[in-house]
Formats: structure tokens, sequence, C-alpha cells
């Protein structure tokens, strides 16, 4: 069974600082990746996605993620965050195998300070 | 745009009693999710249905849990009876397809709180 780890529980920075999320999952074969961002209030909803191809993707509100095969990585990152990027990610694992079941890591909170 | 709903919103409940959630998917969507999110934790896979059949419900704790899409369009959990441990947000999503290329809309989940 595949799992997924997150390595921060919490961050903390201020507005313009740049943010890397991290995510590592265990799985030996093909997957796809996925990270969510809950806001404040709001329901679980999709940043962006990586099924195959070019391993930087590019998702919603300026961020972007990088798979790393060799690392069983995919990485989150945003170049200049904004206090409205406040909210809790998740970073998601499918095995192709496993139809469409998605595997959630723990989360991590980010709260920027304006 | 079209959403998932989901009721209640909150629901409190002491241990021993019984505990329903209802769950509307997106309209056209022919698969179903249940989770189970415990606080500081991610999302959980509960069940998966497929219209009205049951695609997964290897982390369902069938002794207390169920789960039914009777007509293949809405959804109802069951908890009975429910345990301190039961406490979490229970979050319903949807797809067009149970295929890993299409994306999974989530509600906005029901807060339990078993006393």
């Amino acid at each position: 069974a595949q799992s997924v780890s997150q390595h921060n529980h919490h961050v903390i920075l201020s507005e313009a600082a740049s943010l890397e999320l991290g995510c590592n999952y265990s799985y030996g074969g093909t997957v796809n990746l996925f990270w969510y961002v809950q806001y404040p209030g709001q329901h679980l909803q999709l940043l962006l996605k990586y099924f195959s191809g070019d391993p930087l993707v590019k998702g919603i509100k300026g961020f972007e993620a990088e798979f790393i095969k060799s690392k069983f990585s995919f990485n989150l990152r945003k170049p200049s965050v904004q206090w409205s990027d406040t909210a809790e990610y998740f970073c998601a694992v499918n095995a192709r195998t496993a139809g469409n079941k998605l595997t959630f890591g723990g989360g991590t909170r980010v709260l920027v300070k304006p | 745009e079209a959403e998932v709903a989901q009721s209640p919103r909150y629901k409190i409940t002491e241990k021993s009693q019984a505990v329903a959630f209802w769950c509307d998917p997106i309209s056209g969507h022919a698969t179903l999710y249940w989770y189970r999110q415990i606080l500081g934790q991610g999302p959980e896979l509960l069940v998966q249905f497929q219209d009205e059949s049951v695609v997964d419900d290897s982390q369902l704790p069938k002794d207390r849990f169920s789960a039914e899409r009777l007509k293949g369009v809405d959804s109802t959990l069951k908890i009975q009876p429910a345990e301190l441990g039961d406490s979490a947000m229970y979050l319903c999503a949807s797809s067009l397809v149970g295929q890993p290329d299409y994306e999974q809309y989530f509600g906005p989940g029901t807060r339990l709180t078993v006393t």
C-alpha cells in the first residue's frame, strides 16, 4: 500500500517570502500526484496535479510542484506568498493500479503573516 | 458552479447513539467517495461507490459503519453505535468516473463530535 509523508506540520512566514512544502511518497509503481488546498472555512480543492510528462507542473494561484522520481518526491513551491495563501495544504498520491483512490499526507498548515 | 452538498455540517452525539450523514454529489458524477479526516491528519478513504455499487470499502469499520447509495445518486453514511474515537470530519467527494484522470470534488464536510 502507498503512503505519503509531509515533512512540516506547520509553517509560518511573512508575505513575499518563498514557500516550499515537502512531500514524499512510498510506492514502487506508477503514480499520479496531487496537491490539494483547504482555505479557512472552505472545502478541499485541487491546486495542481501531475500525471505524466514535464515533471514541473504549474497550478492555480502561482503554485508549482516538481516531481523527482528518483527521490519519490513532489514538493510544492511558490516564489512569493500572499496573506491569502494561509491555508492547509495536502499532498496526495494515486497509484495507477488503484483506480481513483487517493492516499493523503497529514497536511501542512501554512500561516502567512501580513 | 456545481458543488457537492453535505448535511448536516455539524453533529454532536453521545457515544452509543446512531448518527447519519448525507451527501449529494455533483449531478452526473458516477463515482462517490466518503473520507474521514481526524484532526491533524489527512483524509482517509472509507468507501468508494461506482453508481450504486461499492468499489472499495476496505477501510470501512464494518462492525459499526455502513454506507449506501441506493439509486446511484445521493448517499448516506451511518455509524451505529458511535464511539469517542469517531470524532472527526467526514468528507464526501465525487468524480465523473472512477478513473485516475478525473478530478475528485470535495464537499464542505460534516464535523462529528462524539461525547
